[in-house]
């Protein structure tokens, strides 16, 4: 059973040029939640995206957009890069079933530098 | 702003040691998470408690959920080499898995 896996595993970006980083759910599951993870810091949500539909937003930009496909599988895009955000991109997946809380599986993240 | 503070933010102890970890807020959870996580991977959860005042054990690992649930304690008797890592706790406040994260502690264990 194959987890959550993520592509690239490292990227290196010079500011103003575009990303875009690519998930592929827990087998079974059905949403996608994105964290950046900045050096020696714990992650922080990007968004997530639940029946193709970003459905929770955290406190970033309109630069950081995202999608999902009918397969479950995710992308995030970055457009106009700046230094700050490279960062460890982390990926979770869970299945939705209405409860308080649902298991998140994440990931081993993409190591994105901006140069 | 952080909304889950964690301390401390580094900790290096000896083989067999016992050590204490917090994760503190002002605000009420419904869920609270633990995770470790190593270099170049992501987090692996190894807990989530519900209910206020809930203890969980896992092996030498003993978890606890404040009364209030704005807190959690990590735990571990007899630390490990193995046990080595960031340690870092999420707090859910809604139904739609949107965690907040604590900084983290980052644990060395010597041998």
């Amino acid at each position: 059973d194959a987890g959550v896996t993520q592509s690239p595993t490292h990227l290196i970006k010079t500011r103003g040029q575009q990303v875009t980083l690519r998930c592929s759910p827990k087998s079974g599951h059905d949403t996608v939640s994105w964290y950046q993870q900045a050096l020696g810091q714990g992650p922080q949500f990007i968004f997530q995206y639940y029946e193709e539909e970003e459905r929770q937003r955290g406190n970033f930009p309109d630069r950081f957009s995202g999608h999902q496909f009918p397969n479950y599988s995710s992308e995030l895009n970055v457009n106009a890069l700046l230094l700050g955000d490279s960062a460890l991109y982390l990926c979770a997946s869970s299945l939705e079933v209405g409860g308080s809380y649902n298991e998140q599986f994440f990931g081993p993240g993409t190591r994105l530098t901006v140069l | 702003t952080q909304l889950l503070e964690q301390s401390p933010q580094f900790l290096s102890i000896q083989e067999g040691e016992n050590l204490t970890v917090y994760c503190n807020s002002s605000s009420v959870f419904s869920s609270l998470q633990w995770y470790r996580q190593e270099p170049g991977e992501g987090p692996v959860l190894l807990v989530t408690v519900v209910t206020g005042g809930e203890v969980k054990k896992l092996k030498r690992l003993t978890f606890q959920f404040g009364d209030a649930r704005k807190d959690s304690s990590l735990h571990i008797t007899a630390a490990q080499p193995g046990d080595t890592g960031l340690y870092l706790c999420a707090g859910g406040k809604d139904n739609f898995n949107k965690f907040y994260f604590g900084s983290g502690t980052k644990l060395n264990v010597k041998p």
